[in-house]
């Protein structure tokens, strides 16, 4: 059966350092993969996609790489900052959206 | 203006008793779901409605029952309560199922507490 994997369930660093948060799937071979925030008490919120042809996709400070010979997706967050502190999904079709277990981002300044 | 709005935020009831939970979108979006969010956090599909019509039914109770009485609106009833129902629902809804790769938009989620 498919399965969806993010590595770390917390992942601590210091202020204006890059966060890598990791994202791998087995069993599937996904068009594409998409990464999502979600704050205490809140829904998540849909950041980036990243399609099956696209080896990198950037916004802002966020950049997504997508490898899937590895099965595996990467999410950066450069110049962290204590707002960027959250717990971020990654989520791949299958039929509808299924979602990682998540990684929870601890930014301190 | 909220996109995706569900009522109530918070929901404290004893077992046995039926509830439901109201979701409404202003999106214009032609899918919406319903996920659980348990203890762990897991975020778990449970129902998906695409044009009224129920087309994703994972392998809930029949407790469990989705109504959309029109495209805006994917309400969950539930009956007979239990303890291990006690999560976070979260409603979301979507341009389309999956095949675009839209993301999705997501409620502020419902907490369920059954004593």
């Amino acid at each position: 059966s498919q399965k969806i994997e993010q590595n770390s369930e917390a992942l601590n660093i210091q202020e204006g350092k890059t966060a890598t948060l990791t994202c791998n799937y087995t069993n599937y071979s996904p068009a594409y993969l998409q990464w999502y925030r979600q704050d205490p008490g809140r829904g998540p919120v849909f950041l980036l996609l990243i399609r099956e042809n696209e080896k990198e996709k950037r916004k802002e400070r966020l950049k997504v790489t997508f490898d899937t010979t590895l099965k595996q997706s990467l999410f950066h967050i450069t110049a962290s900052q204590p707002a960027d502190s959250a717990t971020y999904l990654c989520a791949l079709p299958l039929g509808d959206m299924r979602f990682g277990a998540g990684t929870r981002l601890t930014v301190k300044p | 203006d909220t996109a995706v709005s569900q009522t109530p935020k918070y929901l404290v009831t004893q077992m046995g008793n039926d509830k439901s939970i109201k979701c409404e979108q202003n999106l214009g979006h032609d899918t919406m779901y319903w996920y659980k969010q348990d203890s762990k956090k897991f975020l778990k599909i449970m129902f998906s409605y695409n044009n009224k019509e129920l087309i994703i039914n994972e392998t809930v109770p029949n407790r469990f029952s989705p109504k959309s009485p029109d495209k805006a609106h994917l309400n969950l009833h539930i009956n007979s309560l239990e303890l291990g129902d006690s999560a976070v629902y979260f409603c979301a809804s979507s341009q389309d199922l999956g095949t675009g790769g839209y993301g999705y938009t997501f409620g502020s989620g419902t907490r369920l507490t059954v004593v």
